[in-house]
């Protein structure tokens, strides 16, 4: 069945970039996903990606695909300590409906 | 900016009681979903709803788990009899349409079974 991979923890100084890895099992997704949890909060879409593109830009976030080794990242330029939270990676079901989680990367930046 | 909300945002109950858990969706959002996440472990699909029927639902979902959109902004989840395991974060979330399918979700509703 789909599964989604991250690794658990990544520690960064403030003004570093960051990076935030994972893999993922369906090569049918069509689009995949970033959500940002932060302490007692719901899941906020940070940014997502067509499965026919390399490359997502927005603002400080910037999404790289690579389709054939069904790898996703997320970058985080210029980090800050309001970054601190739990970044979930999803890809969506081939019925098309539902996000498949990852267990989460908990991103903690230190000043 | 529109949010998704749910009540209430703490449920303690016994096991084999009854629940019904809340959300009102995005007003202009077609596309409803309730996800879970016992602590420590990942989010999980439960299930999605459109058009007043079941998409899709996962293993998880079943038949102690019921959906229904009782009036034209609210969307519920009941859990029938719980148990103890049944004791997770409860998410829901909608989106605007299926192709994007950018989900956006409520603060969640902590259910603690005892």
């Amino acid at each position: 069945g789909e599964d989604v991979e991250q690794s658990l923890f990544l520690s960064v100084r403030e003004g570093d970039s960051s990076v935030i890895n994972c893999t993922y099992t369906d090569s049918s997704s069509t689009y995949l996903y970033w959500y940002k949890q932060e302490p007692g909060a719901g899941l906020q879409l940070l940014t997502y990606i067509f499965s026919n593109m390399d490359m997502k830009q927005d603002q400080r976030l910037t999404v790289l695909l690579n389709k054939k080794d069904k790898h996703l990242s997320l970058r985080i330029a210029d980090t800050q300590t309001g970054d601190s939270a739990i970044y979930f990676c999803a890809e969506i079901t081939p019925a098309g409906t539902a996000l498949i989680f990852g267990k989460g990367t908990t991103l903690s930046v230190s000043s | 900016e529109p949010e998704v909300t749910q009540t209430p945002s703490h449920q303690v109950t016994q096991m084999g009681q009854e629940v019904i858990l809340r959300c009102v969706p995005i007003s202009n959002h077609l596309y409803f979903y309730w996800y879970r996440q016992i602590l420590g472990q990942k989010v999980e699909f439960l299930v999605s709803f459109y058009n007043n029927e079941i998409s899709e639902k996962s293993e998880i979902f079943d038949d102690q788990f019921s959906v229904e959109r009782p009036d034209g902004s609210n969307f519920t989840l009941k859990i029938r009899s719980t148990k103890l395991e049944d004791s997770a974060m409860y998410f829901c979330a909608s989106s605007e349409n299926p192709g994007r399918n950018e989900q956006y979700f409520g603060p969640g509703t902590r259910l603690t079974v005892t």
